[in-house]
């Protein structure tokens, strides 16, 4: 395993159009974090799983956006009705996660989402 | 409420000499830092890590300093490689009821020039 993976790495779609983006995690890792970039910003936190829940949400995910982990290895992030607002590169990234510490976050390539 | 800032939105250094970038924070929870280094079409790639109870961690040519009551980092690169232009992020992490959530700054361009 030589690391996150994201796929697609670019996706143009139209507004209104279903997306969905795939995470494959570093293997032992039990953590898995969505952000999304804009240009001139840091990533920006969506959500995160560790195993297959969902402990947290960022406001930021409206109810367009899910998420899932099934059986807490690969993830999957789904946008319903597209936006043109929604248009940035959206990261993933796996953290392993031991007492008391948060661990690093390794980060894939990220999928760039272009709505037109 | 941008709780961690890079001020510098860029930064040219001369090759072989010292990069210095800067990060500040407001929250004084944070208790774990970490730099980024991001090149175009990429996704990060972590640099260096600094625990809050720790005022200085080395890895090589990347040295973090821990100012805790400035609430200020920073990451010394020395020298410097055209290599490592690139934009860099600092985060700093809080642990609420369990849960571990990184903040990102805004990113410093830093420039190597050969």
């Amino acid at each position: 395993d030589t690391g996150v993976s994201q796929d697609p790495r670019h996706k143009i779609t139209k507004r209104g159009q279903n997306v969905t983006f795939r995470c494959d995690p570093i293997s032992e890792h039990n953590r898995l974090y969505w952000y999304r970039q804009t240009l001139g910003q840091g990533p920006e936190f969506l959500t995160y799983f560790q195993n297959e829940a969902q402990l947290e949400k960022s406001r930021l995910l409206s109810d367009r956006f899910s998420a899932e982990r099934p059986k807490g290895s690969f993830s999957t992030l789904e946008i319903q009705r597209t936006e043109q607002g929604d248009s940035a590169m959206y990261l993933c990234a796996s953290s392993l996660l031991t007492s008391g510490a948060p661990g690093t976050q390794y980060f894939g390539p990220g999928t760039r989402l272009t709505v037109l | 409420d941008q709780q961690v800032k890079q001020n510098s939105p860029s930064l040219s250094v001369q090759e072989g000499r010292i990069s210095i970038l800067n990060c500040d924070y407001t929250n004084s929870m944070f208790d774990y830092f970490l730099w980024y280094k991001k090149y175009p079409a990429e996704g990060p790639t972590f640099l260096i890590s600094i625990s809050s109870i720790k005022d200085k961690n080395e890895d090589g040519r990347f040295t973090v300093f821990l100012n805790k009551s400035a609430k200020h980092l920073s990451l010394h690169i020395v020298p410097s490689q055209p290599g490592d232009s690139a934009v860099y992020f600092c985060a700093a992490s809080v642990e609420d009821s369990g849960t571990y959530k990184y903040i990102f700054g805004t990113g410093t361009r830093l420039k190597v020039l050969a």
